[in-house]
């Protein structure tokens, strides 16, 4: 079975600072592993996925993440926090099973200080 | 335009009552979900269907009944509501399900409130 460990629930940053949030992952098979953002009462959308191709992942508005197989880590990084990154950030994982059962760690809040 | 949507975006009723939240994608997808998230912002799948059948189905009080008529919609209804259903459901779809690669498309959300 697979699970998610979102190592701190709440980062604060100053505009302009990098961004760190750190996702650790457990999974008896390849995962593929997702972050997700969801802003204040919206939805959830995509910033980037890994599914076994390269290992350095690149999403929208900045933010990438890196798969370390070793680590059993996929932390979400930024090199400078915008105003409108605040959110919630969550990481996911998912097994290559049919059905595709995503597993989402508890979130991390960004807060962007001016 | 909307890729996955659903209605009504907020709900608020008593307990006992019944009621229906209805999702419907516009994607061409063959697989839909539905979410709770609680009032931690845990979120965690609660059905799931490929063309229009029921693949997961996690440990849910079987109150809540999912129907999917057709593969672009997944209706969520929930029988006898109870306190603890006061949460945010997410209707979310994938392009075929299987695999575990796949991108998730979510709706929205709706907010639901039991008095």
């Amino acid at each position: 079975a697979q699970s998610v460990t979102q190592l701190d629930s709440h980062v604060s940053v100053s505009e302009g600072t990098p961004v760190l949030l750190r996702c650790n992952y457990s999974s008896s098979y390849s995962p593929s592993l997702f972050w997700y953002v969801q802003h204040p009462n919206k939805g959830l959308q995509l910033l980037l996925k890994y599914t076994s191709a390269a290992t350095l992942v690149k999403g929208i508005n900045g933010f990438e993440a890196e798969f370390k197989k070793s680590e059993t880590s996929f932390h979400l990084t930024k090199p400078s926090a915008h105003m409108s990154d605040a959110a919630e950030y969550f990481c996911v994982v998912s097994e290559r099973n049919y059905g595709q059962n995503f597993v989402f760690g508890p979130g991390t809040r960004l807060s962007v200080l001016p | 335009d909307t890729a996955v949507s659903q209605t009504p975006k907020y709900l608020v009723t008593q307990m006992g009552n019944d009621k229906s939240i209805k999702c419907e994608q516009n994607l061409g997808h063959d697989t839909m979900y539905w979410y709770k998230q609680d009032s931690k912002k845990f979120l965690k799948i609660m059905f799931s269907y490929n063309n229009k059948e029921l693949i997961i189905n996690e440990t849910v009080p079987n109150r809540f009944s999912p129907k999917s008529p057709d593969k672009a919609h997944l209706n969520l209804h929930i029988n006898s509501l109870e306190l603890g259903d006061s949460a945010v459901y997410f209707c979310a779809s994938s392009p075929h399900g299987a695999g575990g690669q796949e991108t998730q498309y979510f709706g929205p959300g709706t907010r639901l409130l039991v008095l």
